[in-house]
């Protein structure tokens, strides 16, 4: 069946590294994928999405490409931020289900 | 303002003791959804409905009932609560099904003793 994997947590960065996140996807079809974000006591808040092969989803500094040969939808950042720490999820929606990986928790240090 | 919304946002009780936790949307989705949220294990699916009186069971469906008599509002039921449902539960919304962006309400922390 369908299933997300995305890198175990949590990382631990300076303020401006580089950050990548990794997930990759097992789907049928033609599914969308997504990022999402969980600050502490919040719900979930969609970061970014690409709904079919090659689209590149970003928003706030953060980029991803729906890679199809490689099954992948991993999340960077160039330069992150002490705001930036939270919890993060990859998401796959196909037909009437969505999918989320296990979290990645993000620590940026000042 | 578009958004979900759970009620209560935290709750203690005992085992056995029947409990409602209740999810209203006001985006007009036809989609709705409930998930629970469990420490290194992600969010998963215990139960979707793709419109009122349609509901289907989620990966993790046992103990728990859904009910859908209105667009806006897909009640979780948890019949006789038991510890092993300690859990953050999340309810979202979605207007494409799996294809489109899920507005996820603030959750509900439940414990059962």
């Amino acid at each position: 069946g369908d299933s997300v994997t995305q890198m175990e947590g949590p990382v631990t960065l300076s303020e401006e590294a580089f950050l990548t996140i990794n997930c990759t996807y097992t789907a049928t079809g033609y599914p969308s994928l997504f990022w999402y974000v969980q600050y502490p006591g919040e719900g979930l808040q969609l970061l970014l999405k690409a709904t079919k092969a090659d689209d590149k989803g970003s928003n706030k500094g953060f980029e991803a490409t729906y890679r199809k040969e490689t099954t992948s939808f991993h999340l960077e950042k160039g330069s992150v931020q002490v705001s930036d720490s939270a919890v993060y999820f990859c998401a796959l929606g196909n037909f009437n289900k969505f999918y989320f990986g296990s979290g990645t928790k993000l620590n940026v240090k000042p | 303002e578009a958004q979900v919304t759970q009620n209560p946002r935290y709750l203690i009780t005992v085992t056995g003791k029947k409990l409602t936790v209740t999810c209203s949307q006001n985006m007009n989705h036809e989609y709705m959804s409930w998930y629970r949220q469990d420490p290194g294990l992600g969010l998963r699916q215990i139960y979707y409905s793709m419109n009122v009186e349609v509901t289907d069971k989620g990966d993790v469906p046992e103990g728990y009932k859904v009910s859908r008599k209105e667009k806006r509002n897909f009640p979780l039921i948890l019949e006789s609560p038991s510890p092993n449902q300690t859990s953050l539960y999340f309810c979202a919304s979605s207007n494409r099904g799996g294809y489109a962006e899920a507005f996820f309400g603030q959750g509900t922390r439940l414990t059962v003793v």
